[in-house]
C-alpha cells in the first residue's frame, strides 16, 4: 500500500525556515516524480515545487529563491526546505505523487502538514 | 486569481448528472492534459482523472472526463451524497508567469 508520510509543520516566524519532511513507502520512491502542493485554510490548491527522479528541481515564481525541494531515495524521503517565510505561506501541505504519465497529476496524496507563519 | 476557471458550486439532486466545467488559455489546457481530484471535507485531495479522460484504479465510472480546446469538463452520474466535495482542475501551464502546475479555484459540489 502506497503511503506518504509528512511531518515537520508548526509555528514559525516571519522571516523565519522550516524543513518539512515526506516519509515514501509502498512503491519504489526512486522511480517517481514528487510534488510537494499546498493549501491556506478555505482556499485552494496551490503547487509548490517538484523534483524529477534525476534530481531535476522546479518551483513557481511565489517560492523560487526561498524553498528548496530535495530527496534521499536511500531513506524513501522527500524534502521541502523553507527559507524566509512569510504570512502567505501560512498552508497545509501535502507531499504527492506524480502518476508518471508525463502530465502532472498526482495520483497518492500525504494527510498533509500544518505550516503557520506568524509572530 | 486562479489561473484556470471553475464555477464556485454546482448542485443537483442524488441520482442525478452535474458537470463542471474548467476554463484555461493555450499555454495550460490548450497544450496539456488536464486532472481532475476530489477533495472531501477535511481530508486531502484524491485524484480521480487523469490524462484529461482517465480513471485510476478504485474510481468508478461515474466519473468521466474529457476536453475541447482550452476547456475541461468533469461529468459525475448517478450522484450520491458521498459525492458532496470540492473539486478541482489542474494542468501544466507553460508561460512564462505560470511555468508549472496549476489548478482552478475548486468547485463545492452539493447534493441536495
Amino acid at each position: 500500500e502506497v503511503q506518504l508520510v509528512e511531518s515537520g509543520g508548526g509555528l514559525v516566524q516571519p522571516g523565519g525556515s522550516l524543513r518539512l519532511s515526506c516519509a515514501a513507502s509502498g512503491f519504489t520512491f526512486s522511480s517517481y516524480d514528487m510534488h510537494w502542493v499546498r493549501q491556506a485554510t478555505g482556499k485552494g490548491l496551490e503547487w509548490v515545487s517538484a523534483i524529477g527522479t534525476a534530481g531535476d528541481t522546479y518551483y513557481p515564481g511565489s517560492v523560487k529563491g526561498r524553498f528548496t525541494i530535495s530527496r534521499e531515495n536511500a531513506k524513501n524521503s522527500l524534502y521541502l526546505q523553507m527559507n524566509s517565510l512569510r504570512a502567505g505561506d501560512t498552508a497545509v501541505y501535502y507531499c504527492a505523487r506524480d502518476t508518471g504519465s508525463g502530465s502532472m497529476a498526482f495520483d497518492y496524496w500525504g494527510q498533509g502538514t500544518l505550516v503557520t507563519v506568524s509572530s | 486569481q486562479s489561473v484556470l476557471t471553475q464555477p464556485p458550486s454546482v448542485s443537483a439532486a442524488p441520482g442525478q448528472k452535474v458537470t463542471i466545467s474548467c476554463s484555461g488559455s493555450s499555454s495550460n489546457i490548450g497544450n496539456n492534459y488536464v486532472s481532475w481530484y476530489q477533495q472531501l471535507p477535511g481530508t486531502a485531495p484524491k485524484l480521480l482523472i487523469y490524462d484529461n479522460n482517465k480513471r485510476p484504479s478504485g474510481i468508478p465510472d461515474r466519473f468521466s472526463g474529457s476536453k475541447s480546446g482550452t476547456s475541461a469538463t468533469l461529468g459525475i452520474t448517478g450522484l450520491q451524497t458521498g459525492d458532496e466535495a470540492d473539486y478541482y482542475c489542474g494542468t501544466w501551464d507553460s508561460s512564462l508567469s505560470a511555468g508549472g502546475v496549476v489548478f482552478g479555484g475548486g468547485t463545492k459540489l452539493t447534493v441536495l
